[in-house]
């Protein structure tokens, strides 16, 4: 089917407001990982679900930030208190089932907090 | 910690030159590498997965080796052509999912 979809592709907000960001994975993947990436630099792990479940969330800068995935499909990104230094580039992407396939990632969110 | 070093930052070819983009990581038990290619303002493309037990893989005029147990891994890319003007990233895996990526070269083929 279809890529990997993210919305919005921009968003603007000013600081101290929540936000959400949403991944639509490839039907029938899995594994669903995000990144933050900063100007000029690679993507930085955040949170990798499993299904349902979040397999592994070190990435996660501080407490503001949290995922969810409650059917396995579909993820949303959620940020509280959003600070200036949280501007960045957000990627989503899901592989088959993990490490071992290929990630395909969606075209990212790019957050701005004024 | 894992650190990906990619070497050199930016690169400006002419059209139809080989050349070789490096990667290096400091630890080597990872479970597999990829090379991505990133457009500006876009997402990433996958170009090559390679498995820990691989030494290399090839696609078209891409071809990406590994060393896992010296930490390096290569891209070459034969005969450059301007379309292939992107920032090509290195990233490697761990067995629990861990993805660190490098920063990039920026590679601009010249027409």
């Amino acid at each position: 089917g279809a890529g990997v979809s993210q919305t919005p592709s921009n968003k603007v907000t000013e600081k101290g407001k929540y936000v959400e960001l949403r991944c639509d994975p490839i039907s029938g993947h899995t594994a669903l990982y995000w990144y933050r990436q900063s100007l000029g630099q690679g993507p930085e792990f955040l949170i990798y679900f499993q299904g349902t479940g979040a397999a592994d969330d070190s990435g996660l800068p501080n407490d503001r930030f949290f995922a969810v995935r409650p059917e396995g499909s579909v993820s949303t990104l959620k940020i509280q208190r959003t600070e200036r230094g949280d501007s960045a580039v957000y990627l989503c992407a899901s592989s088959l089932q993990g490490a071992q396939d290929t990630q395909y990632f969606g075209p990212g969110t790019r957050l701005t907090v004024l | 910690k894992q650190e990906v070093t990619q070497i050199p930052a930016a690169l400006s070819v002419p059209e139809g030159e080989n050349l070789v983009l490096n990667c290096s990581f400091t630890d080597s038990a990872i479970y597999n590498l990829q090379w991505f290619r990133q457009d500006p303002g876009k997402g990433l493309t996958s170009l090559l997965l390679i498995q820990s037990s691989q030494r290399e893989q090839t696609s078209g005029r891409l071809n990406a080796s590994l060393d896992k147990s010296s930490g390096r891994s290569t891209l070459y890319i034969a005969a450059s052509q301007p379309g292939d003007s992107a920032t090509y990233l290195c990233a490697v895996c761990h067995n629990n999912n861990d993805m660190r990526f490098g920063a990039g070269t920026r590679l601009t083929v010249k027409p």
